[in-house]
């Protein structure tokens, strides 16, 4: 069965500190990788999503950037935060080809930037 | 733009007492609707997917019914379980990933 990954869960970072989040997914090739962010009081926004291995579409112009390194690696960058940063990251992913078009997400990483 | 407005924003409900949430979308071609529950803290799960006009899908408690302009999740004698925020999105462009959301709707249910 497939598995997604997203690390750290939690993190409170200074105003100006890099960024650095992680996400895996297992038991499954070439997935479709998606970051999306969830902020307080607002629905879930599309940030980044990847077809494959440095294969990387950016949504919305931000502070923020995604690489993926590996097949099933994502991971959201930044170099410098801003308070607006803070929010509930989601990292998912579906199936390419299989017809089933279901869109699985991680459990999450909540960053509050002070 | 395609655009998703859901409603009400929260509702309590007493355990047993039925009720309705609604989703309504302005997109140029629907390709599907997805309906998802998500608990505090936690990452969306995905519930249904309706596809077209009149298709109705159900599990447990819950059945999702979709119109050429809404789509309705009706929740039939709800248990304090079921207390979560549902979620409602539509795909945008050629990939189902691409998912414009709802704000949600918090769904309290009371012992």
């Amino acid at each position: 069965s497939q598995t997604i990954h997203q690390w750290p869960a939690t993190l409170v970072q200074p105003v100006g500190s890099p960024l650095s989040l992680e996400c895996t997914v297992e038991g499954t090739s070439n997935p479709n990788l998606y970051w999306y962010r969830q902020a307080a009081g607002r629905g879930l926004q599309l940030l980044f999503y990847s077809i494959g291995i440095d294969q990387i579409s950016s949504e919305v112009p931000q502070n923020l950037s995604a690489s993926r390194p590996q097949d099933r690696q994502f991971i959201l960058s930044s170099k410098k935060l801003l308070l607006s940063d803070s929010g509930f990251y989601l990292c998912a992913w579906m199936r390419v080809g299989s017809g089933a078009n279901v869109l699985t997400f991680g459990a999450g990483s909540r960053l509050t930037v002070l | 733009e395609d655009q998703v407005t859901q409603s009400p924003e929260a509702l309590r409900l007493q355990e047993g007492e039925s009720s309705s949430l609604n989703c309504s979308y302005t997109v140029s071609g629907l390709r599907g609707l997805f309906w998802y529950r998500q608990d505090p803290g936690k990452g969306p799960e995905f519930l249904f997917t309706l596809y077209s006009a009149g298709e109705e899908k159900e599990k447990e408690r819950l059945k999702a019914t979709l119109t050429k302009k809404e789509s309705f999740l009706h929740i039939t004698a709800p248990k304090p379980e079921d207390s979560a925020t549902y979620l409602c999105a539509v795909p945008g462009g050629t990939s189902y990933g691409k998912l414009t959301f709802g704000q949600g709707t918090i769904l309290t249910v009371h012992p």
